[in-house]
């Protein structure tokens, strides 16, 4: 079924550990977004990319990376995670209209 | 950047009445859309609006684009429990696939008392 997936669905992980999320779509959107989801802040834009091999900085960047070298995939890293990206983390893509969000990761950094 | 004022924050409501919410910004909007998450998924888009002064219905849901473009009001009538969820508004001032200047609101939590 077309659509776009995130995974894992929950991590749990150590401060000072590398983590990557992933993100896939099918609808081969040009555009994909991530966006970090905590009480009190609504949806926050973290990274975003126009197409492959083109990313650009959100609203909160520090302390990620992200790459595209395929259109479908958009993986997040949090190189050396911190207590403070614990949070609940959302791929989207778009159409050049509306964007489609993934189910998200809930990831907890102890 | 743009800001914009999601109100009420929560909503505590009865099974059967009508809802309403909205957003203003001090900022103009060219698209305004709305999304509902449901507990433990991701937004689902819900209504689009693209001219100010428009009016959109998608069931129970109406949505309408502010004549000053700075606002948007979604109702939703005869609630129902599946209703429950975070409301959230999203306006953008471009077209470039939502990359410049789509801004979230902070949601309004709707909360169905049997």
């Amino acid at each position: 079924d077309a659509g776009i997936t995130q995974s894992p669905r929950y991590k749990i992980t150590e401060t000072g550990r590398q983590v990557t999320l992933m993100c896939h779509q099918t609808w081969s959107h040009s555009y994909m977004f991530w966006y970090r989801q905590d009480l009190g802040h609504g949806l926050r834009l973290i990274y975003y990319s126009a197409a492959a091999d083109i990313t650009d900085k959100g609203e909160v960047p520090d302390g990620y990376v992200v790459s595209r070298s395929k259109t479908e995939n958009f993986p997040l890293t949090l190189e050396s995670a911190t207590r403070s990206q614990t949070s609940v983390y959302f791929c989207a893509s778009s159409d050049h209209e509306k964007l489609f969000f993934g189910s998200g990761t809930q990831l907890s950094v102890l | 950047g743009q800001q914009l004022n999601q109100s009420p924050q929560s909503m505590f409501i009865q099974e059967g009445e009508d809802v309403s919410m909205n957003c203003t910004s001090s900022s103009i909007f060219n698209t305004w859309l709305w999304y509902k998450q449901d507990p433990g998924e991701g937004p689902v888009l819900l209504i689009a609006l693209y001219k100010a002064g428009e009016l959109t219905s998608n069931g129970r849901l109406t949505a309408q684009f502010g004549i000053t473009r700075k606002d948007s009001f979604l109702n939703i009538s005869a609630s129902i429990p599946s209703d429950v969820g975070i409301y959230f508004c999203a306006g953008q001032l471009g077209s470039g696939g939502g990359a410049d200047g789509l801004t979230f609101g902070k949601g309004t939590h709707l909360i169905i008392q049997p």
